[in-house]
């Protein structure tokens, strides 16, 4: 299995500014994961985050608003721009085990916009 | 595309009792199959997961799925609840691009003494 370690694990931020969110694995990743996760809702995939390369967006995510760094195999940040109370979620990041197949997950950053 | 759809998003069983959460899929190529549980405040831990092989996989804490592939279902099962069961249990979907998933909506499960 990998370990991940997200932090911040919570914070409240005033809305118009930027948060981001640190993700760092045990071990050498290809691909990294970012979600979201709205409450009382299930986890929708933000984007890819691809070591060497731009992040690959999903449908409804757009850099300017979820900018994504991924500057070696073991790290990934995530930031929120530009907060507005709707950015109120969990975010997740997950990395693939060693058989590449199952997604590990972090503990999640519990974001509140006020 | 690929999708997953829980069927309730509350299920509640007695202490003792069969616990049945179900799951069902859409892809167009051969699936990858997880089951995840969600504790409040925290991440997700991986239950199960099915690749290829025996139909039938047996995961943490008692739980099984059983792969049907004429049926596209992955229903989860526990032949005995437990009051430490109560979480929110996700079923999730791959196309094996290295882990990235695709989520059903979620079903609470609730377990009464």
């Amino acid at each position: 299995s990998a370990v991940i370690s997200q932090k911040p694990s919570r914070d409240i931020c005033q809305r118009g500014t930027s948060l981001t969110i640190q993700c760092q694995v045990d071990s050498q990743v290809t691909m990294m994961f970012w979600y979201r996760q709205q409450p009382g809702q299930s986890l929708t995939l933000i984007a890819t985050a691809n070591q060497g390369s731009e992040a690959t967006y999903e449908s409804g995510f757009v850099i300017d608003k979820f900018p994504i760094s991924r500057p070696n195999l073991t790290f990934s940040t995530l930031t929120v721009s530009n907060m507005s109370p709707e950015d109120s979620s969990i975010y997740l990041c997950s990395a693939p085990g060693q058989s590449n197949t199952e997604a590990f997950f972090g503990q999640g950053t519990r974001l509140t916009v006020v | 595309a690929q999708s997953v759809t829980q069927l309730g998003s509350h299920v509640s069983v007695s202490e003792g009792a069969l616990v049945l959460l179900r799951c069902n899929y859409s892809s167009s190529v051969p699936p990858y199959l997880f089951w995840y549980v969600q504790y409040p405040n925290q991440g997700l831990q991986l239950l199960l997961k099915y690749t290829t092989g025996a139909t039938l996989v047996k995961g943490i804490n008692g739980f099984e799925a059983e792969f049907k592939k004429s049926e596209t279902s992955f229903h989860l099962t526990k032949p005995s609840a437990h009051m430490s069961d109560a979480a929110e249990y996700f079923c999730a979907v791959s196309d094996n691009q290295g882990g990235k998933l695709i989520f059903g909506q979620g079903t609470e499960l609730s377990v009464k003494p």
